[in-house]
């Protein structure tokens, strides 16, 4: 298992709530990466980062915002939650030596109501 | 649509019985990777074929990839209840310069019966 953890594993929240999914490593990654991924369905990349203050956005769009000012956390935010953000967000890093592979949190599962 | 597509979406096996999923994908690649997640779970890293090999072990795994049909199979040997998951192929598309962007598939779910 990699040492990439995510907070919280679960969250039900009302629609207009501003909410904030925690994600940190102890890797020393430096790219860093948040994917999208509804029941049973592929993953979508949502957010990536390149390292400390860097931030691009991935191949699905998303009304989440993400920042990066340290290696460690790469924190995704959504200012007001609806119902259509209902979904399973996990998060991802990758080693400079071996940049190819990426190393998952156990996902956040969002329930908005 | 998705770079990758796999099939099937769902297979049923019992223990000790081979599993072999297979995967589809769109564009010129660098690498395909599979990737395994357990119900509720974050996805963990299983193999990497490079655009350059035709197959790969990795203990009861094999990975067999061609470039020319852009596809690639995922056999489970002797399976056990424990491999009961989803399955997802990742590619990296070739070009995808520093991002290493992956793009994943639809996904197997394997369930193995006792």
């Amino acid at each position: 298992e990699a040492d990439i953890y995510q907070t919280p594993r679960y969250l039900v929240i009302g629609t207009g709530k501003k909410i904030t999914l925690e994600c940190s490593q102890t890797m020393g990654h430096d790219k860093m990466y948040w994917y999208q991924q509804d029941p049973g369905m592929e993953l979508h990349l949502i957010h990536y980062s390149y390292g400390v203050n860097s931030t691009e956005k991935g191949d699905l769009s998303s009304e989440s915002t993400v920042s990066r000012i340290r290696t460690e956390h790469f924190p995704l935010t959504l200012e007001s939650a609806r119902p259509s953000h209902t979904s399973q967000y996990l998060c991802a890093s990758s080693e400079p030596n071996r940049p190819e592979t990426q190393y998952f949190g156990p996902g956040t599962r969002l329930l908005v109501l | 649509s998705q770079q990758g597509e796999e099939d099937p979406q769902a297979l049923s096996i019992q223990e000790g019985e081979n599993a072999t999923m297979n995967c589809s994908y769109k564009t010129s690649i660098n690498n395909l990777q599979w990737y395994r997640q357990n119900s509720g779970r974050g996805l963990v890293h299983l193999i990497l074929i490079r655009s350059n090999e035709r197959e790969k072990h990795s203990g009861r795994l094999r990975v067999t990839l061609d470039t020319s049909k852009k596809s690639s199979s995922l056999l489970i040997t002797a399976s056990r209840a424990a491999d009961t998951a989803s399955y997802f192929c990742a590619t990296a598309p070739r070009g995808g310069g520093a991002t290493n962007k992956l793009i994943f598939g639809t996904g197997t779910l394997l369930a193995v019966q006792p």
